[in-house]
């Protein structure tokens, strides 16, 4: 299964907004509404932040928003705080298999 | 609280076998699919494996085929993954996590354990 595609690294001053894309096809991201997002922080387990494109857990900020067009979702993230320095990945449900999930190759995001 | 601790990894020799454990609590573990992911070092995640509730169905990443099995006990709360003939590019931290299976999504994730397969 081959990888979504984010961009390496992103970055935004406080109080700024930023999106991350994540690209796919329609076997993945533009086949099915089940695409999600995870931060990661240095040395720490992925945290779950928004699934089924836009939806967020119980106790995510609403700053993280999500969104999808065609084969390419975002995430968007509004008011930047510092403790938002992280990696992010997307990930999606794809058909190309019995039944798998596909990440991206993650982003890093700078807080100036 | 809900909570999944993994265990079981360490450095082991190419072509050596490795069994991993993940003891979850806080949640009616029987409910629920789960699922390992991996990163190697300073890489992305990549999804390795799942299995439903039941045990009964299990799925695989062709990277791990025929060379992993997934299994559970859930009269002990524990996912498992046996991991044969390893590789050097197995090498990775292992993550368990739960699946929210009506919106393919990795909910609640363990803090992993490490893989290091090198002789």
């Amino acid at each position: 299964q081959s990888a979504l595609t984010q961009p390496a690294s992103v970055s935004g001053s406080p109080g700024q907004s930023i999106t991350i894309s994540c690209t796919g096809t329609s076997s993945d991201v533009g086949g099915y509404n089940y695409v999600s997002w995870y931060q990661q922080h240095p040395g720490k387990a992925p945290k779950l932040m928004i699934y089924e494109v836009s939806n967020r857990p119980s106790g995510v900020s609403n700053r993280f928003s999500g969104s999808k067009s065609g084969n390419t979702a975002s995430l968007t993230i509004s008011g930047l705080q510092a403790e938002d320095e992280a990696d992010y990945y997307c990930s999606s449900y794809t058909s190309s298999s019995t039944l798998a999930w596909v990440f991206g190759g993650g982003t890093k995001l700078t807080v100036l | 609280e809900v909570q999944l601790l993994e265990s079981g990894g360490g450095l082991v020799q190419p072509g050596g076998s490795l069994r991993l454990s993940c003891a979850a609590s806080g949640f009616t573990f029987s409910s629920y699919a789960m699922s390992w992911v991996r990163q190697a070092p300073g890489k992305g995640l990549e999804w390795v494996s799942a299995i439903s509730g039941s045990g009964g169905s299990t799925y695989y990443a062709d990277s791990v085929k025929g060379r992993f099995t997934i299994s559970r006990d859930n009269s002990k709360n524990t996912l498992y993954l046996q991991m044969n003939s390893l590789r050097a590019e197995d090498t990775a931290v292992y993550y368990c996590a739960t699946i929210m299976i009506t919106s393919y999504t990795f909910d609640i994730w363990g803090q992993g354990t490490m893989v290091t397969v090198s002789s």
